[in-house]
């Protein structure tokens, strides 16, 4: 399976400015997904990244807000902007992979954004 | 809109015993179904992944899925305290590596 480097890890933030988190995956993968995770909440996700066109986003989360890129088949950053504390949660990539036992999803170890 | 469901919990089962964990989904389409583990603070880790009608078995761990029933199990034999964490349900369309949609997370507590 596919081992991702997600950073940073977690960070405390100002609201009205932007963090951009980053992931870098150690084999080259059609798809990244990125994910919030509320606080006590489960994962939702924010939208699915491709290599060479933009990213697709699921319901109530916008290009705006969730600038998303995907320069290369082994890396991606999403940038949380103009944050607010609502935005404070736990950001988690992940990519698919094909192997012995079938399909499966690795998530990078997730950053954790404090906003006030 | 696709949908997955879990009871919330918490379940607490003792030390030793079975703990059962359930869970529906709405698309019928759905191909790919998974079982992740999230202690506290961390990144959810793969338990077990199913995608025949059945079971199938991993050490401690018995996944089941029933295709027409949309539902899909997981079961913990011999519970240790060690397992006590969210357990998620996720699922996914078909195989060709779309995004998981995830439930809400079942917290198992396992007492010593």
């Amino acid at each position: 399976s596919a081992v991702i480097s997600q950073k940073p890890s977690r960070d405390i933030c100002q609201r009205g400015t932007s963090l951009t988190i980053q992931c870098q995956v150690d084999s080259q993968v059609t798809m990244m997904f990125w994910y919030r995770q509320q606080p006590g909440q489960s994962l939702t996700l924010i939208a699915t990244a491709n290599q060479g066109s933009e990213a697709t986003y699921e319901s109530g989360f916008v290009i705006d807000k969730f600038p998303i890129s995907r320069p290369n088949l082994t890396f991606s950053t999403l940038t949380v902007s103009n944050m607010s504390p609502e935005d404070s949660s736990i950001y988690l990539c992940s990519v698919s992979f094909t192997g012995t036992g079938g399909l499966g999803y690795t998530f990078g170890s997730g950053t954790r954004l404090t906003v006030v | 809109q696709k949908e997955v469901e879990q009871n919330s919990g918490p379940l607490s089962v003792p030390e030793g015993a079975i703990a059962s964990l359930n869970c529906t989904y709405s698309d019928r389409v759905s191909q790919s179904f998974f079982w992740y583990r999230q202690y506290s603070g961390k990144s959810p880790e793969l338990i077990m992944s199913i995608y025949s009608n059945g079971d199938k078995e991993d050490g401690r761990f018995t996944a089941q899925l029933n295709k027409a029933s949309q539902y899909v199990s997981l079961l913990i034999r011999d519970s240790q305290p060690s397992d006590s964490a969210t357990y998620l349900c996720a699922v996914n369309m078909n195989q060709a590596g779309t995004a998981l949609i995830f439930g809400k997370g079942t917290t198992l507590s396992v007492s010593s």
